[in-house]
Parts: structure tokens; C-alpha cells; sequence
């Protein structure tokens, strides 16, 4: 069973465009919220998380929005740049323990 | 901070070779590693949680005797593909957590391929 659900699957943006990509999760237990950017053939790297008491957290160009209610979160990229080219991943976790992380999303930004 | 290293970045053996490879926390100590396997364009699929001094915990349907996990000190843990065959072929990453804190940080992956 997916914990949590990602979409979309792939996103192409122009450049200077917003970049949004969606996740939701079903279990209220959970605390943590991150998202982390891959470049192939590289580890993800953390890019900004937020915790279930806030519901939006911005660090640059990356905002995370995040609704309690509806088990929903959402990555924003403000003025995507080609170098954003990445997959992006959510993720979930409760009280430190492992992550759940979502299936995904290949996001290209065109020049 | 919140280095993570890990090592051999690619390794290419034949069948029946068993492979190392390491995770290192460089600037912090971490009570608990993570190991998980990716196949191309998919998702990171957890493998094991690995605890300092402790049995590493396994996931349901990932061969504890295929895939040892040894976490010896604070800021080292192994995994050893014992007996590696082609359909072992993938890419392994770990990463650790610094103890009471949330974020995990990645090594930056090895490649497996296995002739």
C-alpha cells in the first residue's frame, strides 16, 4: 500500500514558470513532511521540509504548502530555472522512524 | 554539515562475487542509518534500518542472508551483497540520521552491476 501519493509523474515547465507537484498521505500520524531533489546518478538532497503545526514554509524560491485537513502537501517552485531540472520526491515520516516517500516526479524546465 | 559519503560510487563484478559497500557519516555520528535500493526512474525502496551496535531491521521480502548490514561504530555502516547475481544489479543508497533529529541526509548512491 502507498503511503504517499505523488503526482505528477513527470511536469515540463518553462523557464521562469511555477513548478507544483502534489502529494497526500493518509496516515495523521505522521509528522514530518520533506522534499528532496535527485540529479541522476546522485543521492536525493534535502531540499525544505515542513511539520504538520504550519501550513506554509518558504525557503527561496521553494515553498512548501501544507493542508492538515486534506492530508495534502505541495512543492511550489517559483521561477524555474533549467538547473531545477531534477526528480523531486515527498516524503513521510513519524517520530524520526523511516520514510515513506512518494513515487516521484521528473520535472523539466525548458530554456 | 550532514555529510554523508558513501563507497564504491560504481562497482561492476561478475556473478557469484560478493560486494561491499560502505556508508560513512563524516561530520556527525549517527545512531541510525538507513540502506534502501533504487531502480531506474522509480522510487527509493526502504531495504533496512540499521541501529549502532544493534541487529539491523529488515523490511518484508529483502533476504537478511543476501544483504548484511553491519553498523559497528557511530559513523559506519556496511552492506554486503553476498553471492551478487544480475537481478542484484541496481542502485544502493544509504542514509543516516543525526540522533533526535528527523532529516535524513543521502550518500550520494553506488552503482551495482553485476555480468
Amino acid at each position: 500500500q502507498q503511503q504517499v501519493k505523488q503526482s505528477p509523474q513527470s511536469l515540463i515547465v518553462q523557464k521562469g514558470g511555477i513548478s507544483i507537484i502534489n502529494c497526500a498521505y493518509e496516515n495523521t500520524a505522521f509528522d514530518y513532511f520533506p522534499w528532496y531533489q535527485q540529479f541522476p546518478g546522485k543521492g536525493p538532497a534535502l531540499l525544505i521540509a515542513i511539520r504538520p503545526d504550519v501550513s506554509e514554509k518558504k525557503e527561496g524560491r521553494f515553498t512548501i504548502s501544507f493542508n492538515k485537513s486534506a492530508k495534502q502537501f505541495s512543492l511550489h517552485i517559483m521561477d524555474s530555472q533549467p538547473g531545477d531540472s531534477a526528480t523531486y520526491f515527498c516524503a513521510a515520516s513519524k517520530e524520526g522512524n523511516q520514510f515513506y516517500f512518494g513515487t516521484g516526479t521528473s520535472l523539466t524546465v525548458i530554456p | 554539515g550532514a555529510v554523508v559519503s558513501q563507497h564504491p560510487s560504481w562497482v561492476i563484478c561478475k556473478s557469484g562475487t560478493s560486494v561491499k559497500i560502505e556508508c560513512r557519516s563524516l561530520d556527525f555520528q549517527a545512531t541510525t542509518m538507513f540502506w534502501y535500493r533504487q531502480f531506474p526512474k522509480q522510487s527509493l525502496m526502504l531495504m533496512a534500518t540499521s541501529n549502532e551496535g544493534s541487529k539491523a531491521t529488515y523490511e518484508q521480502g529483502v533476504e537478511k542472508d543476501k544483504f548484511l548490514i553491519n553498523h559497528a561504530s557511530l559513523t559506519l555502516s556496511t552492506l554486503t551483497v553476498t553471492s551478487a547475481h544480475p537481478e542484484d544489479s541496481s542502485f544502493y543508497i544509504c542514509s543516516a540520521r543525526l540522533p533526535g533529529a528527523q532529516p535524513q541526509h543521502f550518500g550520494d548512491g553506488t552503482r551495482l552491476s553485476i555480468l
